[in-house]
């Protein structure tokens, strides 16, 4: 079975700064789709990114991009230019014909 | 971009009673829906999911079931409730397998 696993909890960072969420899997399929989804104190899942296994170009929407280690499994988030909007929590999730499964995510936390 | 609908915001039911919780769906035909349920702290578990009306598949066995009687209707029901049904129900479309998956507001469900 599909697993995610997100080993930080919680996270703070600066505004205006860069942080990094690590997000690793475990599966022995070789087609899937990786997701990062935003959800903030209004509990409203937001996608942030989207990344195919299959394409080895790192996924990249303005402020977040991903870097994606197929070999390694993993799937990290990187937040530049942090802005207060970006406090919520992260969840890393993993899609294989609908078979999606989330992490247990992580608390990011922007200090102005 | 599809509109998710869900209703109740909150409920709190007594255990023991049954339970139904609905979700419609704007913006798209055909699509895939999902039921999730995320306790306090955690990420989302998928419940159930479906391709088409009157398919469902569920991914863990439970004190709940699903339906779909209509094409953008997606109910999640209980004839029991348990204590262990506490929770946040989200409900969420896609246009397919692998691709994003929009959410709706959710409910919290507490069962007393």
């Amino acid at each position: 079975a599909q697993t995610v696993t997100q080993s930080q909890p919680e996270m703070s960072v600066q505004e205006a700064e860069t942080v990094t969420l690590s997000c690793t899997y475990d599966t022995s399929e070789n087609n899937y789709y990786l997701f990062w989804y935003k959800q903030p104190p209004s509990r409203q899942m937001i996608l942030v990114i989207r990344q195919e296994a299959y394409k080895q170009q790192n996924a990249t929407e303005n402020r977040f991009s991903v870097n994606f280690q197929k070999a390694a499994k993993s799937f990290s988030l990187k937040i530049s230019d942090s802005q207060l909007g970006d406090t919520a929590m992260y969840f890393c999730a993993f899609d294989n014909n609908n078979d999606m499964r989330f992490g247990a995510g992580t608390r990011l936390t922007v200090k102005p | 971009s599809q509109t998710i609908h869900q209703w109740p915001a909150t409920l709190v039911q007594p255990v023991g009673s049954p339970l139904s919780l609905e979700c419609t769906v704007e913006g798209t035909s055909n699509p895939n829906l999902y039921w999730y349920r995320q306790a306090a702290g955690r990420g989302l578990q998928l419940l159930f999911y479906s391709v088409g009306i009157g398919q469902i598949s569920s991914e863990v066995p439970q004190n709940l079931s699903a339906s779909r009687p209509q094409d953008r209707q997606f109910i999640l029901s209980s004839k029991k409730l348990l204590l262990s049904d506490s929770g946040f129900y989200l409900c969420a479309s896609s246009a397919g397998a692998r691709l994003e998956q929009f959410f709706g507001p959710g409910t919290r469900l507490t069962v007393l």
